[in-house]
């Protein structure tokens, strides 16, 4: 049983590339999540998925889009990236919506902008 | 949007208990009280959760004031293996986790 599984793990682009993170789960959860950490700093939310083909904006959306593909898989994308966003990248997936129901993390995707 | 306070660090002796405290003074009635760590950066774990009642579990024990602006997490025999960054959050519509308190065991 994986968990949440993320890739990839390192990732190093320059200033204007693009990519995307992706995120899978097999424990048949309904709402995923993105968040980013930078150094010392706690976790902030970029986006969430309450149910398969609805996404919301966390708290630090700007620069990012996201796609739940399915239930399974929910994907990350930097269309121009920027050193801003250099960091590390957490998705995570819970059986139940916000309030309640305890999240999964992934192991995590560094991504260094140059 | 309820949020919450916390030590930025501690220190705790292995082999005893470590408490560590969260303030969350503008909890809403219907919003539960989560507890993460986060061991060097991989990705956090969770710990217990708890509404009003204090929960237990084979990790931890939860406390939660009867007011419930604030609550208390307890790890009865630290071990090193317990040194970690500690999440206190509440949750709500825009989950998002604080710097934490930085728990060190010391041998």
């Amino acid at each position: 049983n994986a968990g949440v599984t993320q890739t990839p793990k390192f990732q190093v682009l320059k200033t204007g590339q693009s990519m995307t993170l992706q995120c899978a789960q097999d424990m048949n959860h309904n709402s995923m999540y993105w968040y980013r950490q930078d150094p010392g700093m706690g976790l902030r939310l970029i986006y969430y998925s309450a149910s398969e083909g609805t996404t919301d904006k966390g708290e630090v959306p700007n620069g990012y889009n996201v796609s739940r593909l399915n239930k399974r898989e929910f994907s990350l994308r930097l269309e121009s990236a920027a050193p801003s966003q250099t960091s590390v990248y957490f998705c995570a997936s819970s059986a139940r919506v916000l309030n309640t129901g305890e999240l999964f993390f992934g192991e995590g995707s560094r991504l260094t902008v140059l | 949007d309820a949020k919450t306070t916390q030590p930025t660090s501690m220190d705790c002796a292995e082999g005893r208990a470590a408490n560590l405290p969260c303030n969350h003074s503008t909890i809403s009635g219907n919003e539960y009280v989560y507890w993460y760590r986060q061991i060097h950066s991989q990705g956090p774990q969770y710990i217990i959760h708890g509404l009003k009642n204090n929960e237990t579990n084979e990790m931890a024990s939860l406390i939660i004031t009867e007011d419930r602006k604030s609550s208390t997490l307890i790890l009865p025999h630290a071990t090193l293996r317990d040194t970690a960054v500690y999440y206190c959050i509440v949750k709500h519509e825009k989950l998002t986790f604080g710097t934490g308190t930085r728990l060190t065991i010391i041998p």
